[in-house]
């Protein structure tokens, strides 16, 4: 079993629709991160996290460390949000992966 | 700030040949990251510097792989002999403090053929 979970693994939206990644993990970490990758390959921080909630614009990442789980939220999405969203958590000297949800927002 | 510089952005070589990725990155940052991806494994960290001392390098896949940070504007992986399983884009990140929020160079995609 991975370490990192994440579900869907595949997601395609209508513009304007809400959207939630799931993330859950298994390990004790420091931290958990959310990373975009464009299309392109680019891959963007989106959020570091270790407790509660954080919002930057569209985007509401929260996690619940009892839980061991961490959802990303996509308000109002638009065709720009498709990418692969990543998350990761940090270790004391490691890091550990998810496999990437792939959103695709349609117009 | 340019963001992290990567080079170079494309590599394409035969089984057994030396390559040598190249990383610089964001000034002021403490600590460098390299990173592997590929279509079956995702992303794997293979080697960590902090203020250019490699903390984990526990990632690193064999003998064959090497990083090195001479400085701190700089670092080297190195594959050598490469195999065709290395093809993948590598990924070199840096934040200000260890695994904090990381910035993303643009990746080098190896193909070894």
């Amino acid at each position: 079993k991975n370490e990192v979970e994440q579900s869907p693994q595949n997601l395609t939206a209508q513009e304007g629709e809400f959207i939630t990644i799931n993330c859950s993990y298994s390990v004790g970490i420091s931290a958990l991160h959310w990373l975009q990758q464009h299309p392109g390959g680019g891959i963007v921080s989106l959020f570091m996290l270790s407790s509660g909630k954080k919002k930057h614009g569209r985007l509401i990442a929260t996690i619940n460390i009892q839980e061991k789980h961490s959802s990303l939220h996509i308000t109002a999405s638009h065709p720009r949000d498709s990418a692969v969203y990543i998350c990761a958590v940090s270790l004391s000297n490691d890091m550990r992966f998810g496999a990437g949800t792939r959103l695709t927002v349609k117009p | 700030d340019a963001g992290v510089i990567q080079s170079p952005r494309h590599e394409v070589t035969e089984m057994g040949q030396e390559v040598t990725l190249r990383c610089k990155p964001i000034s002021g940052h403490n600590s460098l990251f390299w990173y592997r991806q590929t279509m079956m494994r995702g992303l794997e960290l293979l080697i960590y510097f902090n203020n250019n001392v490699p903390i984990d390098d526990s990632g690193m896949p064999e003998d064959r792989f090497s990083a090195k940070m001479p400085n701190a504007s700089f670092s080297t992986l190195k594959i050598q002999p490469s195999e065709p399983r290395d093809s993948a884009v590598y990924f070199c990140a840096s934040s200000f403090v260890g695994l904090e929020t990381q910035y993303f160079g643009p990746g080098t995609r190896l193909l070894v053929l």
